[in-house]
């Protein structure tokens, strides 16, 4: 049973234009949420979080959308470059234990050039 | 600061062998954790080790392990190993393993199971 889904294994965008990852969740008990990235052959990399107090949090050309009552989030990218090129893995936590972090099975973004 | 360091890099077994894969975490981290990647299934939280003890474990069978040394270092053995153990197992670090701490990931170790 997926609690953290991903439902597109794979987005292609151009340079430049805005790349949206989605995520949707199951489990009302997780409370934080990240995004890690991942090129091949390197393990994932952290690239943005969102507590569930919050609705939006920004870093850059990355945001992160949390909709709680849809049990929804969102990462967006702008404008994308192609080094944005990898899988994202969209992670779950329930903070209330130790580390246990519940991945999606990651969108595979193409950014052409 | 030397990463996360996971050995061996490949391995490449046959069913019914057991494996032992090793991982280094980051200097000052002592929380290690392990995931299972496979390519419908993600990543899987497999166990995670704090101080030599498992805090947490996820719902793989018994035939999966690990163990945590004095100085942080970890390893994961899997015994009579099936096709499906065929997978990308990824070791992550943190300093204390709090929930909402980011990990810190190695490159992992590619098993084949022939």
């Amino acid at each position: 049973d997926q609690q953290v889904k991903q439902n597109s294994p794979s987005l292609s965008v151009q340079e430049g234009r805005i790349s949206i990852l989605n995520c949707d969740y199951t489990n009302s008990m997780f409370d934080y949420f990240l995004w890690y990235k991942k090129y091949p052959a390197e393990g994932p990399t952290f690239l943005i979080s969102i507590s569930s107090i919050k609705d939006k949090n920004e870093d850059g050309r990355f945001t992160v959308f949390l909709n709680k009552s849809a049990k929804h989030l969102s990462l967006h990218i702008v404008p994308s470059q192609p080094g944005d090129s990898a899988v994202y893995f969209c992670a779950a936590i329930n903070s209330g234990g130790y580390q246990k972090v519940t991945f999606g099975i990651g969108t595979k973004l193409q950014v052409i050039p | 600061k030397a990463g996360v360091t996971q050995t061996p890099r490949y391995l490449i077994k046959t069913r019914g062998q057991q494996v032992t894969l090793s991982c280094s975490p980051i200097s000052g981290h002592r929380s290690v954790s392990w995931y299972q990647q496979t390519p419908g299934q993600g990543l899987q939280f497999l166990f995670e080790y704090f101080s030599e003890t498992q805090r947490n474990k996820g719902n793989f069978p018994g035939r999966f392990s690990g163990r945590q040394f004095s100085n942080s270092r970890s390893e994961m053995n899997v015994s009579t190993l099936e096709l499906g153990d065929s997978a990308l197992y990824l070791c992550a670090s943190s300093a204390i393993g709090n929930a909402n701490e980011k990990l810190f990931f190695g490159s992992g170790t590619q098993l084949s199971v022939l």
